[in-house]
């Protein structure tokens, strides 16, 4: 069945610093890929997604790009602030309108 | 526009009673999904609605949980006899199905069984 796997937390940084969060899927055919983000007491949103390889999907500083030759959907963002200190789920959904399957979720913590 | 509802927010019930959790989905969203996040499972989805009727039930746990929708709108998502375990939030989502793929997702609703 399809899976999402995505990097163990959490991760700490620092203001300004670069980040990353790798998430890597298995999945038949060409799922859609997305990122979801959840803040300190708040619900699901959706961060980005791309819907074919070779995508980019972008929001908020942040990118990722469907790579299909190694089934990657890297999460990164040049200079991460206070404010994206969350958790970061990457999930794949292999058609509209069906089940989204998500990753475990990575932690980012933030800091001055 | 409204974002998807649910309704309660929270609800804490004693081992072995019933509880009913609602959904109100975005307007004109034909797609509406039941998601439970827990501690030790993350994400985990339990059923799929297209309009009134369920094309994928795969999720759900037990017979002790079922879910209906009606209308094509608001869904009820109803565990029977509670246990410690059902302990979780779980999540609506709904979808437009013209095309586009991304899931909306409510603010949920804690259930805490004691």
């Amino acid at each position: 069945g399809d899976s999402v796997t995505q990097m163990e937390g959490p991760v700490t940084l620092s203001e300004e610093a670069f980040l990353t969060i790798n998430c890597t899927y298995t999945a038949t055919g060409y799922p859609s890929l997305f990122w979801y983000v959840q803040y300190p007491g708040e619900g699901l949103q959706l961060l980005l997604k791309a819907t074919k390889a070779d995508d980019k999907g972008s929001n908020k500083g942040f990118e990722a790009t469907y790579r299909k030759e190694t089934t990657s959907f890297h999460l990164e963002k040049g200079s991460v602030q206070v404010s994206d200190s969350a958790v970061y789920f990457c999930a794949l959904s292999p058609r509209a309108a069906s089940k989204l399957t998500f990753g475990t979720g990575t932690r980012l913590q933030v800091t001055l | 526009g409204a974002g998807v509802s649910q309704s309660p927010s929270n609800k804490v019930t004693e081992k072995g009673k019933d509880v009913e959790l609602r959904c109100d989905p975005i307007s004109g969203h034909t797609a509406l999904y039941w998601y439970r996040q827990s501690l030790g499972q993350g994400l985990e989805f339990l059923i799929y609605f297209q309009g009134n009727s369920a094309p994928d039930k795969s999720g759900l746990p037990s017979d002790r949980f079922s879910a209906e929708r009606t209308g094509g709108s608001v869904s009820t998502l109803t565990i029977q006899r509670t246990q410690q375990e059902d302990s979780a939030v779980y999540l609506c989502a709904s979808s437009s199905t013209s095309g586009r793929v991304e899931q909306y997702f409510g603010p949920g609703t804690r259930l805490t069984v004691t």
